[in-house]
């Protein structure tokens, strides 16, 4: 029973435009989120984060927003830069477990 | 730069060999995790510490076992390596009371032959 999931295996988007990486989940008793980036044979890092009791989280060009009623969450990329080429995990952490749900991740190439 | 460190980065062994992939961190962070990836695949929580001498099994069963001696190290030993245990192993920790944002080693990526 997976938890978290992105839809989406790879996404391709011009260097400047917008990139939008999608997130669902399926347990309402998730309450923090966050974005991780990985590049291949390195370890994930942390990218931004947002808690339920907001729908909105913003830091330089990243924006994560949260439809709790949907259960779904977004990554904004703008503009978006070829070094933001990498692999996006979208994981998830729910009252109290300490633990985190990861997605199955969504690559994205940025194209010149 | 990273404060949490994994050896080896890339191993390659036989089946039947005993391993042990390291972890340490320099943060003083008291919970450390170890996930297994394989490509494409999300990251599967395999074991967890909250800290010295304590030690959890994750939501993914695994034959590997840990230890938690020090706050620092947390190592992840198979006995006997099988050719289905070729993943990467990723080990990340923080500290009680932060948002949820681990830090991550740079990982493993174990082959058995």
């Amino acid at each position: 029973d997976q938890q978290v999931k992105q839809n989406s295996p790879s996404l391709s988007v011009q260097e400047g435009r917008i990139s939008i990486l999608n997130c669902d989940y399926t347990n309402s008793m998730f309450d923090y989120f966050l974005w991780y980036k990985k590049y291949p044979a390195e370890g994930p890092t942390f990218l931004i984060s947002i808690s339920s009791i907001k729908d909105k989280n913003e830091d330089g060009r990243f924006t994560v927003f949260l439809n709790k009623s949907a259960k779904h969450l977004s990554l904004h990329i703008v503009p978006s830069q070829p070094g933001d080429s990498a692999v996006y995990f979208c994981a998830a952490s729910a009252i109290g477990a300490q633990k985190l749900v990861f997605g199955q991740g969504t690559r994205l190439t940025i194209n010149p | 730069e990273a404060d949490i460190y994994q050896t080896p980065r890339y191993l390659v062994i036989g089946t039947g060999k005993k391993i042990t992939l390291e972890c340490s961190q320099t943060m003083g962070h008291d919970k450390m995790y170890w996930y297994q990836q394989d490509p494409g695949m999300e990251l599967h929580l395999i074991h967890y510490s909250y800290g010295v001498n304590s030690t959890e099994k994750g939501d993914l069963s695994s034959e590997s076992t840990v230890s938690r001696i020090r706050t620092e190290h947390f190592p992840l030993t198979l006995e006997s390596a099988r050719p289905s245990h070729t993943s990467q192993y990723l080990c990340a920790s923080r500290n009680t009371g932060t948002n949820y944002g681990y830090t991550f080693g740079s990982g493993t990526r174990l082959t058995v032959v």
